[in-house]
């Protein structure tokens, strides 16, 4: 019973470019969450979806990034035009519903590194 | 938002010692979960605890639901070197899509 599995788990971009971090939830879990981790920091939430629904994106900055979970296939979180500040331990986790008694499932991360 | 604050920030402990770190809120929260996280990977769940008052062990571990809602500890008692990480406390409220992070409390634990 596979986990959470995320890659690339390390990726390197230079300023301008574009990152796409694939994540695909445990067998059967539908509901998947997108963190961000800076460095000494804890886990900051972006974005919420169920498959081909965006449910809250209210943590995820307004211009450059989105997330989608198509119907078939792993969810995506792309950040358009990579700059410097963008570098942080990203977290996909997943759960098998939503509200309380929610345990979220996380995945290894992937580590983006802009150059 | 809630914040959640967590302390210590870091502890230095002896292999064998009890440890105690905390996190408090300064909203409610329905669930309370610790997570622990290693150099290099994702948080891993340690005790999700979802009733007020509510008293959780895993192995050495043990955690509380703080009667007010707002706060939540985590013990690890008889400590050994591989006990070495990050804990984080999180918290939800009920039917929020996302969990708030304490910011971590570094754990070292000299043989």
């Amino acid at each position: 019973n596979a986990g959470v599995m995320q890659n690339p788990r390390h990726l390197v971009r230079r300023r301008g470019q574009e990152a796409r971090l694939r994540c695909s939830p445990m067998k059967g879990h539908s509901h998947v969450y997108w963190y961000r981790q800076l460095p000494e920091e804890g886990l900051k939430f972006m974005v919420y979806l169920q498959k081909e629904n965006i449910i809250d994106e209210s943590g995820m900055p307004k211009e450059r990034f989105s997330a989608e979970f198509p119907k078939e296939g792993p969810s995506i979180l792309r950040i358009q035009q990579v700059v410097r500040g963008d570098s942080a331990a990203y977290f996909c986790a997943s759960s098998p519903r939503q509200g309380a008694n929610n345990e979220q499932f996380f995945g290894p991360g992937t580590r983006l590194t802009v150059l | 938002g809630q914040q959640l604050n967590q302390s210590p920030q870091s502890m230095f402990i002896q292999e064998g010692e009890d440890v105690s770190m905390n996190c408090t809120s300064s909203s409610i929260f329905n669930t309370w979960l610790w997570y622990k996280q290693e150099p290099g990977e994702g948080p891993v769940l340690l005790i999700a605890l979802y009733k007020a008052g509510e008293l959780t062990s895993n192995g050495r571990l043990t955690a509380q639901f703080g009667i007010t809602r707002k706060d939540s500890f985590l013990n690890i008692s008889a400590s050994i070197p591989s006990d070495v990480g990050i804990y984080f406390c999180a918290g939800q409220m009920y039917n929020n899509n996302d969990m708030r992070f304490g910011a971590g409390t570094r754990l070292t634990v000299k043989p």
